[in-house]
């Protein structure tokens, strides 16, 4: 079944490091691939998404390139504030399959900003 | 747009006792979804509503577990007969047809059964 896996965390940066956050999936056919972000006391919220290969979703400084021949979805951020400490989860969705209205989440990966 | 509330945020229970929730989704979303999620996990699919329909069913969601939305508003989703494994937080988000791949979540509401 359609599946992603994303790297373990917790993962501790100081201010204005680079962030990669690996996703790699599992699915048949053409999913759209996600990351959502949940901030502290905070119900969970779409942060970018990209719906065929090659797509690069960006937003608020982060990134990430769907990648079919590698079957990855990495998030990407070049400078990280302290404002960017939360658990991030990469997610997709498979709509041409006969689960096309689950989303099926990783663990999710907690990122803590030190200033 | 007020976001989706759910209640009760907490909720502790006895096994064998049944427990209610509650998930206002943002008002024009016609999509509807359950999700579970348990420590150092990611949410897992419990249930999915179109309007008042409910079109899909995770195999998590055993005999135990009831979902409606009646006049697809808002939805409720019930437990009976709590088992420990029960305990987590219970997730609801919504989504528009002509954007069904942004879910809103709100904040859930954190079973415990004691």
């Amino acid at each position: 079944g359609d599946s992603v896996t994303q790297m373990e965390g917790p993962v501790t940066l100081s201010e204005e490091a680079f962030l990669t956050i690996n996703c790699t999936y599992t699915a048949t056919g053409y999913p759209s691939l996600f990351w959502y972000v949940q901030y502290p006391g905070e119900g969970l919220q779409l942060l970018l998404k990209a719906t065929k290969a090659d797509d690069k979703g960006s937003n608020k400084g982060f990134e990430a390139t769907y990648r079919k021949e590698t079957t990855s979805f990495h998030l990407e951020k070049g400078s990280v504030q302290v404002s960017d400490s939360a658990v991030y989860f990469c997610a997709l969705t498979n709509i041409l399959s006969n689960t096309g209205n689950q989303f099926y989440f990783g663990t999710g990966t907690s990122l803590t900003v030190i200033p | 747009d007020t976001g989706v509330s759910q209640n009760p945020r907490h909720k502790i229970t006895k096994r064998g006792q049944n427990v209610t929730f509650r998930c206002d989704p943002i008002s024009e979303h016609n999509r509807l979804y359950w999700y579970r999620q348990t420590l150092g996990q990611g949410p897992e699919f419990l249930t999915y509503f179109q309007n008042e329909a409910q079109l899909e069913k995770s195999r998590l969601l055993s005999d135990r577990f009831s979902a409606e939305r009646p006049k697809g508003s808002f939805s409720t989703l019930e437990i009976q007969r709590t088992e420990q494994g029960d305990s987590a937080m219970y997730l609801c988000a919504s989504s528009s047809t002509g954007f069904r791949e942004k879910l809103f979540f709100g904040s859930g509401t954190q079973l415990s059964v004691l």
